[in-house]
Parts: C-alpha cells; sequence; structure tokens
C-alpha cells in the first residue's frame, strides 16, 4: 500500500487568492488524482496529474482554476486559483497502485474555507 | 456512463443491530466496486473492493458485501454495528478503461448509531 501525506490539512482563505496543496507518497506510484468534495456532496474528480506533462481535467474543472504540477513520481500540487466560497470544499489527493486500480488510496484532505 | 445509487441518505440503527448499506451501480462492463467510510472532518478510509472471485467480500472493522451481477448491487453489511460505525458511506465504480481510473462516487449514506 501507499501512504499519503496531505498538507495543508485545513486553512481559511481569503477571497481572491490562491492555495496550494501539496500530495507526498512514500512510493512512486503510476497514477494520482485530485478530488472535490463540496459540504455535504459526494467525491468528483477534479484531474488527473499526469508527471511530466499537463494534467488531464474532467469536463467543468478548467486549469486556469486549479492548475496542477506532478514533477515526479511522489509529489503533486493543487493550487485553487482566485477562490471564491464556492470553493470551499474537501480536496483529496488519491494514488493508484497495482494493476487495474487495485490500490485506490486517498489521503486525509485539505478542508479549504473561503472568506 | 457510470454510474452509483446510494438509495439512503440517512440510516440510523441502535448499537448492536445488524446494518445494510445499499449501492445499485450502472457500468457497462464488469465492475470493480469500493466501499469507502469518512469520519467526520477525516479523509477516506477503504473499507473492501471488489475486483473479481469470490462475490463475498470481507473488509476491515467486521464489514463485509456482496457483489450481486443480477441485480447490479453490492451492497455493504455489518452484523453488529459499534458506535463508531457512525460515520459517512461511500460506494464507488472504478473505470478502468483504457487508461482511465475515474472512480464514481454514489452521494454517500450517513449512519446514524444510537445508543
Amino acid at each position: 500500500s501507499a501512504v499519503i501525506s496531505q498538507k495543508p490539512s485545513r486553512d481559511i482563505c481569503q477571497r481572491g487568492t490562491s492555495l496550494t496543496i501539496q500530495c507526498q507518497v512514500d512510493s512512486q506510484v503510476t497514477m494520482m488524482f485530485w478530488y472535490r468534495q463540496q459540504p455535504g456532496q459526494s467525491l468528483t474528480l477534479i484531474a488527473t496529474a499526469n508527471q511530466g506533462s499537463e494534467a488531464t481535467y474532467e469536463s467543468g474543472f478548467v486549469i486556469d482554476k486549479f492548475p496542477i504540477s506532478r514533477p515526479n513520481l511522489t509529489f503533486s500540487t493543487l493550487t485553487v486559483s482566485n477562490m471564491s466560497p464556492e470553493d470551499s470544499s474537501i480536496y483529496l489527493c488519491s494514488v493508484v497502485f497495482g494493476e487495474y486500480g487495485y490500490g485506490y488510496t486517498f489521503g486525509s484532505g485539505t478542508r479549504l474555507t473561503v472568506v | 456512463a457510470q454510474s452509483v445509487t446510494q438509495p439512503d441518505i440517512h440510516i440510523t440503527v441502535s448499537e448492536g443491530a445488524s446494518l445494510e448499506l445499499r449501492c445499485n451501480y450502472s457500468y457497462g462492463a464488469t465492475p470493480y466496486l469500493f466501499w469507502y467510510v469518512q469520519s467526520p472532518g477525516q479523509g477516506l478510509q477503504l473499507l473492501l473492493k471488489y475486483f473479481s472471485g469470490d462475490t463475498l467480500v470481507q473488509g476491515i472493522k467486521g464489514f463485509e458485501a456482496e457483489f450481486k451481477r443480477s441485480q447490479s448491487s453490492f451492497n455493504l453489511r455489518k452484523p453488529s454495528v459499534h458506535w463508531s460505525d457512525a460515520a459517512e458511506y461511500f460506494c464507488a465504480v472504478l473505470n478502468s478503461g483504457g487508461s482511465n481510473y475515474k472512480l464514481t462516487f454514489g452521494k454517500g449514506t450517513l449512519l446514524t448509531v444510537n445508543p
């Protein structure tokens, strides 16, 4: 299995500012993802973080709002840009190891509140 | 497109009672199915998963789930609930087509345990 360290664990930010969330994995993994969980809602995939290339975004999410970096096989960042109160959510990093997505693991999440 | 339905938004049981949380999925191919639990303010913890083989899957914390292809269901069960099981439970199906390892989640079932 993989152990994921995500930080910050929580933050309160002013609208119009940006926050960068870090995700560190203790072993090399093929695939890394970022999910969002809005208050009282389920999880929605934001994007797949691709190592050495641009992230692949899901419908409704754009790079200008959620720029993602993945410089190597163990680390990724998600930035929430120009924040508004609607961005208040839990943001979770997840990784897949093993074949066929067998080992699908989530970090503990970043609870973001925008005021 | 794949989808997951958790018909029960909120379930309340007494401690020591049995539990069954329902999950129905829609997916064109053989589904890979997961159950996760999320305690308040926490990330997601994997309870169990089904990829192939025995349709009755054992997980952590005394949980089990049964895959029934004919009913497109993957219900989670526990014979005797403990107060610490109070949490939100999410069922998910993995889209493993090509290089896409997206998890599609149900809306979750909130479990309350009465003493």
